[in-house]
């Protein structure tokens, strides 16, 4: 019944592991996102894929890779996790992208709440 | 500076009031999206606009694209809209949200 889901919804490690973050959307939409949202509760962009391609791809350390298996899905790893990266990190999704369509709304999943030791 | 300024930071109200919260941006835009952050960290998107005036329930938000403002009203105001109310934009020719600190809401009984 869920729009946008993410596993998991908490992850707590150790500096320097690898970690991922799985993000599923059943709405059909050809748009999605990951955002990430720091201890100031400030949203950013970091990527968008559409149709499974990458269209926005922001000044993120390269420790972070976006896998979009299919439209359905994308997911997130990070590699050699730092202090910095505790953050809470949201997907979203959307039925197509601006550029082409002038925009549409938004739909965010519960966010993954990732804390580093 | 951000591109995007909301105010106020935070907002205390009692139940009933009126409330406005407003957001003015500095690039010209292809829309602008209000979203709800419930205490539990849920986002909820209310709206997205790119002129006049939209209405949902007891939530209005209008927008001036002239003057790059936006505003957020919330009538007969209810504890359960205590969240925080994000606004971003879209600047034009671009996919990306450029969003606003937010604006914390708090409505006593």
């Amino acid at each position: 019944d869920t729009a946008v889901s993410q596993t998991p919804k908490y992850l707590v490690t150790q500096m320097g592991n690898d970690k991922s973050i799985k993000c599923e959307q059943n709405l059909g939409h050809d748009t999605m996102y990951w955002y990430k949202q720091d201890s100031k509760k400030f949203l950013k962009i970091m990527f968008s894929y559409n149709n499974k391609e990458l269209i926005i791809n922001e000044t993120v350390p390269n420790r972070f890779s976006p896998k979009s298996p299919d439209k359905a899905h994308l997911n997130l790893h990070i590699n050699s996790l730092e202090l910095g990266d505790s953050a809470v990190y949201f997907c979203a999704s959307s039925l197509g992208g601006a550029v082409t369509s002038g925009g549409y709304e938004q739909f965010f999943g519960p966010g993954t709440r990732l804390t580093v030791l | 500076k951000n591109e995007v300024e909301q105010s106020p930071q935070n907002l205390t109200a009692q139940e009933g009031e009126f409330i406005t919260i407003n957001c003015s941006y500095s690039v010209g835009i292809s829309a602008l999206h209000w979203l709800q952050q419930h205490p539990g960290g849920g986002i909820v998107s209310l709206f997205m606009l790119s002129s006049g005036k939209k209405k949902h329930g007891r939530l209005i938000a209008t927008i001036n694209i002239q003057e790059k403002h936006s505003s957020l009203h919330i009538t007969a105001s209810h504890p359960r809209d205590s969240a925080v109310y994000i606004c971003a934009v879209r600047p034009g020719g671009s996919e990306k949200l450029v969003f606003g600190k937010g604006t914390k809401l708090t409505v006593n009984p």
